[in-house]
Formats: structure tokens, C-alpha cells, sequence
């Protein structure tokens, strides 16, 4: 099967733009979750989403908001873009994510950089 | 809140040494645990798990981590490191109560010397 994938890999944006990040799960893979990763904060949760529905949501203000599609797909977009949006955003699949005794498997990430 | 704690953030060591990282957690309530590598310009990869039964587990390349109830933690241990192995490593937790969260510690970064 293939893994995750993650679109675009580098994104270069200047403060105030808007952005929108995409994830292809695994096949059959229901479950998509987003992290954000930087070097002081490291791996932070955003959202997951089930069924095209959020199902849990990490600490972050509105301007990080998500979606998920009937194909399982999902977006994630930063509105008003700040300087400490830069970073690496992983997307990760599950079967079901809910119950929880399930593995994460993630993609390769898409760099953002804000100027 | 829960939170993920990784003892070391730089581990330095010579081929063949002996490797133990920590990580502890603190969550009182039923916990699945992972060990996630990054090897340099790759994605992170799952090296290990525990959701129940016997609390050793062992993972992928000889890892092995050990699940201490009683401790709240769940060490990663390898006899013999290679070069190969040079890479960060992060521990993490997923509480039974909240779907696919993932709280994660730190990272230790590995230098393994040929």
C-alpha cells in the first residue's frame, strides 16, 4: 500500500496570506490526524478527524482549521498567517483512530515557512 | 494535563555501546505507548508499541522498551547501537479516552560515533 502523502512538501508564504495543506491517508485508513513540529515546541497535536468529522482538537488558536472529505482525505489551512507558523506539518492515518490501540503511521510532512 | 517527558535531549555514544532513553508520563487512567524514530530527512517511522499484555515489547532494528506501571514510564533500551541508528527518538502517549491523540515528549537526538 502506499504511505501517507502529504502536498505541497515546502511551502514559502508571507505573514497575513492564507494557506492550505493537503494529506492522503493510507488506503482504507479512516482516520486522519494533523501535528505541527518545531524545534522549541517539538510535536504538538491539532485536530483529528473522523468520518469527515472532528473528533479531537489540540490547543491552537481558530486560525488553524481542518477538514476531511467522503474519500478520507484531508486539508488543513492557517488563515493570517504569524511568523510562528513556520514549520514542519505531519499528517498521520489510522484505521479507526478512535479506539485508540491503533498505530499512527505519518507522512513526510509539508515545510511552511513564513516571511 | 497530560504530558510526555524524555530525560535526555542530545545522547552521545561509540558504536556497539549500550543504549537507554527515558520517557515518562504522567496520566492516571489507561494509556497505549509508542517509540516514533526520525532518521535524518525521513518521515517518522514506528519503532515499537504497547497496549497491553506483556511489558516488554520489542520493536524493529533490535529496539526493545520496557512498560513500568508503577513508574509511569516506558524506556527504550537497544545492547548494541549502530551508526546506522543515528536519529531522533520520541516517545509518546495516546490516553484510551481520546480517540487518536497523540501527546509526544521532546526527542532525544542520537549521535552514534563509527
Amino acid at each position: 500500500k502506499a504511505g501517507v502523502t502529504q502536498t505541497p512538501r515546502y511551502l514559502i508564504k508571507t505573514r497575513g496570506q492564507q494557506v492550505t495543506l493537503s494529506c492522503s491517508p493510507i488506503s482504507g485508513h479512516r482516520s486522519v490526524s494533523w501535528y505541527q513540529q518545531t524545534p522549541g515546541q517539538g510535536l504538538q497535536f491539532l485536530f483529528e478527524y473522523f468520518s469527515e468529522t472532528q473528533r479531537n482538537k489540540g490547543n491552537f488558536p481558530g486560525r488553524f482549521s481542518g477538514r476531511q472529505f467522503s474519500n478520507s482525505r484531508s486539508e488543513m489551512n492557517v488563515s493570517t498567517l504569524e511568523l510562528g507558523d513556520s514549520a514542519l506539518y505531519l499528517c498521520a492515518s489510522s484505521p479507526r483512530g478512535g479506539l485508540g490501540q491503533e498505530t499512527q503511521y505519518f507522512g513526510p510532512g509539508t515545510r511552511l515557512l513564513v516571511l | 494535563a497530560q504530558s510526555v517527558s524524555q530525560h535526555n535531549h542530545h545522547v552521545i555514544l561509540s558504536e556497539a555501546a549500550s543504549l537507554e532513553l527515558g520517557c515518562n508520563y504522567s496520566y492516571g487512567g489507561t494509556v497505549n505507548l509508542f517509540w516514533y524514530v526520525q532518521y535524518p530527512g525521513q518521515h517518522l517511522q514506528l519503532l515499537l508499541k504497547y497496549f497491553s499484555g506483556d511489558p516488554l515489547v520489542k520493536g524493529i532494528k533490535g529496539f526493545e522498551a520496557e512498560f513500568i506501571k508503577s513508574k509511569f514510564s516506558f524506556n527504550l533500551r537497544k545492547p548494541s547501537v549502530q551508526w546506522s541508528d543515528t536519529a531522533e527518538y520520541f516517545c509518546a502517549v495516546n490516553a484510551n479516552n481520546q480517540g487518536g491523540k497523540l501527546i509526544f515528549g521532546q526527542g532525544t537526538e542520537l549521535s552514534v560515533k563509527p
